[in-house]
């Protein structure tokens, strides 16, 4: 199985700041990497496929980069509505992996 | 707009089976996409179980796999999932989603493997 790890496991930060959360891979995955937001009691929404293609609907503020074996998802403006946990998800292979979550909190 | 809802039991005897259904609605099952259910114990991440094509064809996590079963009603526009022998382990909230993002290439059709619609998601525990 494909590991996925992300980095940090918690990020606290303030409206108006700018969000960079990594996602690696034990192997690589060329750019079949999907990026989720979730908030308590919900289901995960997808914000990113193929590591950099926006979600219909999805707020321009994020965005995503990279291939291979490292990841990043980046807020450029964190807003009030995006303090949640995120998950990266290879598709690379299967079975299907997510990492670990990354939560961003109030600073 | 396709929209996805789980039903089952929201408490399962240990040693048994856990069973859901996950109706699709706005949309047939027998599009492009392939359908797949993802779970999630209480405060931690997410798992794939696996999916279903409406042809029936699956593909199973191999961690789960002698204990899964996934199948498609194309007449009721649903798929849905068993998992035997179940633990307090499997206790969680089990997703349906829809498996998006196929496209054509050179080689045809390729399924993708991002989850772009998701249902509500179900609670389920496991104990006696």
């Amino acid at each position: 199985d494909i590991q996925m790890t992300q980095s940090p496991s918690t990020l606290s930060a303030s409206v108006g700041d700018r969000v960079t959360i990594t996602c690696r891979a034990s192997q690589s995955i060329s750019s079949w990497l999907a990026w989720y937001q979730q908030k308590p009691g919900k289901a995960p929404k997808l914000l990113i496929y193929k590591a950099s293609s926006l979600e219909s609907g999805v707020p321009s503020r994020f965005s995503g980069s990279g291939s291979g074996t490292e990841f990043t998802l980046t807020i450029s403006s964190l807003q009030p509505d995006d303090f949640a946990t995120y998950y990266c998800q290879q598709y690379n292979s299967y079975p299907f992996t997510f990492g670990p979550g990354t939560k961003v909190d109030i600073k | 707009q396709v929209q996805l809802q789980e039903s089952g039991p929201g408490l399962v005897k240990p040693s048994g089976t856990l069973s859901l259904t996950c109706a699709v609605s706005g949309g047939s099952i027998s599009s492009s996409n392939w359908w797949s259910w993802v779970r999630q114990p209480p405060g931690k991440g997410l798992e794939w179980i696996g999916e279903i094509y409406h042809s029936g064809s699956t593909n199973y996590n191999p961690s789960l796999k002698s204990r899964v079963t996934i199948s498609v009603d194309k007449s009721k526009n649903q798929f849905s999932l068993k998992l035997s022998s179940v633990t307090a382990a499997d206790t969680a909230v089990y997703y349906c989603a829809r498996v998006g993002k196929y496209y054509y290439d050179s080689s045809g059709y390729q399924p993708g493997g991002c989850f772009d619609i998701w249902g509500q998601g179900t609670m389920v525990t496991v104990s006696s």
